[in-house]
């Protein structure tokens, strides 16, 4: 069946360059999660959907960074301005409700240059 | 003292031998708990629930301690395919963060 999906698969933008990162998540999973793993690190969380409605944004790093969910379904983590501390792997999660186990996209490895 | 804290390894270990993590976390209130791997340059994967009386799924063993607030998970007869990184998951932490709190993961490594 159809897992979560996220686009592209990489991504190499300049410093400065503003990127969008997409996230398809399971049909009919309520919650979606964005993390940022760095190398050789556990995924570290940035922020929380349920529904369209963004619960929790606590781990976004900046205002830089920005998430959407408009119509509770497909999610995009938008980075402005990029810096070479963006470069990670961003992973996108979803569950069928809430205190579900997480369900992952293979993530957007992202190289800021 | 962090949320969730695992031993980040490596863990080095032949094949055959048994190895075993152990994850802590900070928050009582947590109310369940998971395991994943997370094989190089893949994403995480679901490997085992954690529940109360603690659980097997073939050569692994997963059990919780509420009391000294920490899972465990074993695995016997290791084998060269179980070479990753393993993320114990809490959830239930307390409303911030969806609920739900990755440990950093520990590294095993699988040798001939």
């Amino acid at each position: 069946g159809a897992g979560v999906s996220q686009s592209p698969r990489y991504k190499v933008a300049k410093r400065g360059q503003d990127v969008a990162l997409r996230c398809d998540p399971i049909s009919g999973h309520v919650s979606l999660f964005w993390y940022q793993q760095a190398l050789g690190q556990g995924p570290e969380f940035l922020t929380y959907f349920q529904n369209e409605a963004q619960l929790d944004k606590s781990g976004l790093p900046s205002d830089r960074f920005f998430a959407e969910r408009p119509e509770g379904s497909v999610s995009t983590l938008k980075i402005q301005r990029t810096q070479q501390e963006d470069s990670a792997v961003y992973l996108c999660a979803s569950s069928p409700q809430q205190n579900s186990p997480l369900h992952f996209g293979n993530g957007t490895r992202l190289t800021v240059t | 003292r962090k949320e969730v804290e695992q031993d980040p390894g490596p863990f080095n270990v032949p094949e055959g031998a048994t190895v075993a993590f152990n994850c802590t976390y900070s928050n009582s209130a947590s109310q369940s708990f998971f395991w994943y791997r997370q094989d190089c340059r893949k994403e995480p994967k679901l490997l085992m629930s954690v529940y109360s009386s603690g659980n097997e799924d073939g050569r692994f063993t997963a059990q919780l301690n509420r009391a000294s607030q920490y899972i465990s998970l074993l695995i016997r007869d290791s084998k060269l395919s179980d070479s990753a990184t393993y993320l114990c998951v809490v959830i239930g932490y307390g409303g911030s963060q969806g609920n739900l709190i990755f440990g950093k993961g520990t590294k095993l490594s699988v040798k001939p």
